[in-house]
């Protein structure tokens, strides 16, 4: 079946870090690959996707890229803020009912 | 915003009741999902819908009944509640890309306490 697996937090970074968030996952078939994000209190919401091999998804500053011969999918930013203090899911979707596998999230802390 | 809205936001209830969570959308998407948040787990689906009466298990079924009589309203039944469907529960809908890809929205979620 599917699966991911993401990098373990806490991670704590001090403004203008670099981050990374690891991401890999098992399937089968071609899934399309995504990042959520849950700030404090609130619900997911998309933070970038990709649907096929080599795909560059970006979005407010971050960046994963799809890549098949590793099965990853890992989140990059080059200068974080207190504001990027959130809980970061990856999850992978299947191409026949869109159901979604998560990872267990990573949180991180940005400290000024 | 895909136009989700879950009622009720937060519900405090005892072991051995029955109890309904409602997911509403007003956009007419034809797939809806369930999904519970737990710490350490992720999010991890419940049930899910591909239409009106059409519905299917997901991972973590047990315990749990959905219908959904109309395209708007998926709803979740908890049929005896206990102490471990203490969770958030979310809603999701899929919406449709540019090309074949579906991407699923989340609805703010529901905090359940089962005492």
């Amino acid at each position: 079946g599917n699966s991911v697996t993401q990098m373990e937090g806490p991670v704590t970074l001090s403004e203008e870090a670099f981050l990374t968030i690891n991401c890999t996952y098992t399937a089968t078939g071609y899934p399309s690959l995504f990042w959520y994000v849950q700030y404090p209190g609130e619900g997911l919401q998309l933070l970038l996707k990709a649907t096929k091999a080599d795909d560059k998804g970006s979005n407010k500053g971050f960046e994963a890229t799809y890549r098949k011969e590793t099965t990853s999918f890992h989140l990059e930013k080059g200068s974080v803020q207190v504001s990027d203090s959130a809980v970061y899911f990856c999850a992978l979707s299947d191409r026949v009912d869109y159901k979604l596998s998560f990872g267990a999230g990573t949180t991180v802390t940005v400290r000024a | 915003d895909a136009g989700i809205t879950q009622s009720p936001r937060h519900k405090v209830t005892e072991t051995g009741t029955p109890v309904t969570l409602r997911c509403h959308q007003t956009e007419n998407h034809r797939y809806m999902y369930w999904y519970r948040q737990d710490p350490g787990h992720g999010l991890r689906l419940i049930h899910y819908s591909y239409g009106v009466k059409d519905t299917d298990k997901g991972e973590v079924s047990d315990g749990y009944s959905v219908s959904r009589s109309k395209t708007e309203d998926f709803l979740l039944t908890l049929e005896s509640a206990t102490s471990s469907q203490t969770s958030v529960y979310f809603c999701a809908i899929s919406e449709k890309d540019r090309g074949p890809q579906e991407t699923q929205y989340f609805g703010p979620g529901t905090r359940l306490l089962v005492l």
